[in-house]
C-alpha cells in the first residue's frame, strides 16, 4: 500500500514556464512533507518542506501547497530553467521518523 | 551545511562476502541516522533508523542479522551487508538529522552503488 503517491511518471515544461509537481498521500498521521530533486546514481538533494500547520512554504522560485483535506501536496517551480531537470520525489514523516517517500517525477526542461 | 558522505561510492563484491559502508555527517552531529535502499527505476525505501548508542531499529521485512547497523557516533554510522547476494545489489542511500537542525528535514549522502556477482 503506497501511502505516498506521484502519480505523473514525467513532465515536460518549457523554460520560464511554471513547473507544478503534485503528490498525494493517505495516512493521515503524517505531519511533515519534503520535496527532494534527484540525478542518478546521487543522493536526493533537499529542496523545500513544510509542516501541516501549514498550507504554504515559499524559497525561491520553489513553492510548496499543502491542502491537508484533500491530503494533496503540490511543488511550483517559477520560472523553471534547465538546470531544473531532474527527479523530483515528494516525502512525507510522522514527527522525525523516517520518510516514506513517492516514485518520483521525471521534470524536463524544453529550452 | 549539512553535508552528509558515504564511502565506498560504489563497490562490487562476490557472493557470500560482507560489504560495509560508511556514512558520515561532515559539519553537524547526526543524532539520528537512517538507511535506504533504491532498486532500478523505484523509489528509496526505508530500511531502518539509527540512533547513536542504541540499537538500530529495522523496517518490516528488513533482515536486522543481515544489515547490521552501528551508530558509533554523533558522525559516524555503518551498514554491513553479510553473507551478500545478487539480490541484495542495490542504490545504498544514508541520511542525518540533527535537533540542531529541523529535526524532522534529513540530509542524504550520495549513495552507495552495491553490486554482487
Amino acid at each position: 500500500d503506497q501511502q505516498v503517491k506521484q502519480n505523473s511518471p514525467s513532465l515536460s515544461v518549457q523554460e520560464g514556464r511554471i513547473s507544478i509537481l503534485n503528490c498525494d498521500y493517505t495516512n493521515s498521521m503524517f505531519d511533515y512533507f519534503l520535496w527532494y530533486k534527484k540525478y542518478p546514481a546521487e543522493g536526493p538533494t533537499f529542496l523545500i518542506s513544510i509542516s501541516s500547520i501549514k498550507d504554504k512554504n515559499e524559497d525561491g522560485r520553489f513553492t510548496v501547497f499543502l491542502n491537508k483535506s484533500a491530503k494533496h501536496l503540490s511543488l511550483h517551480i517559477v520560472p523553471s530553467q534547465p538546470g531544473d531537470s531532474a527527479v523530483y520525489f515528494c516525502a512525507a514523516s510522522v514527527g522525525a521518523d523516517g520518510l516514506t517517500f513517492g516514485k518520483g517525477t521525471h521534470l524536463i526542461i524544453q529550452p | 551545511g549539512a553535508v552528509v558522505s558515504q564511502h565506498p561510492s560504489w563497490v562490487i563484491c562476490k557472493s557470500g562476502t560482507s560489504v560495509k559502508i560508511e556514512c558520515r555527517s561532515l559539519d553537524f552531529q547526526a543524532t539520528t541516522m537512517f538507511w535506504y535502499r533504491q532498486f532500478p527505476k523505484q523509489s528509496l525505501m526505508l530500511m531502518a533508523t539509527s540512533n547513536e548508542g542504541s540499537k538500530a531499529t529495522y523496517e518490516q521485512g528488513v533482515e536486522k542479522d543481515k544489515f547490521l547497523i552501528n551508530h558509533a557516533s554523533l558522525t559516524l554510522s555503518t551498514l554491513t551487508v553479510t553473507s551478500a547476494h545478487p539480490e541484495d545489489s542495490s542504490f545504498y542511500i544514508c541520511s542525518a538529522s540533527s535537533p540542531g537542525l529541523a529535526s524532522y528535514e534529513q540530509y542524504f549522502g550520495p549513495g552507495t552503488r552495491l553490486t554482487v556477482t
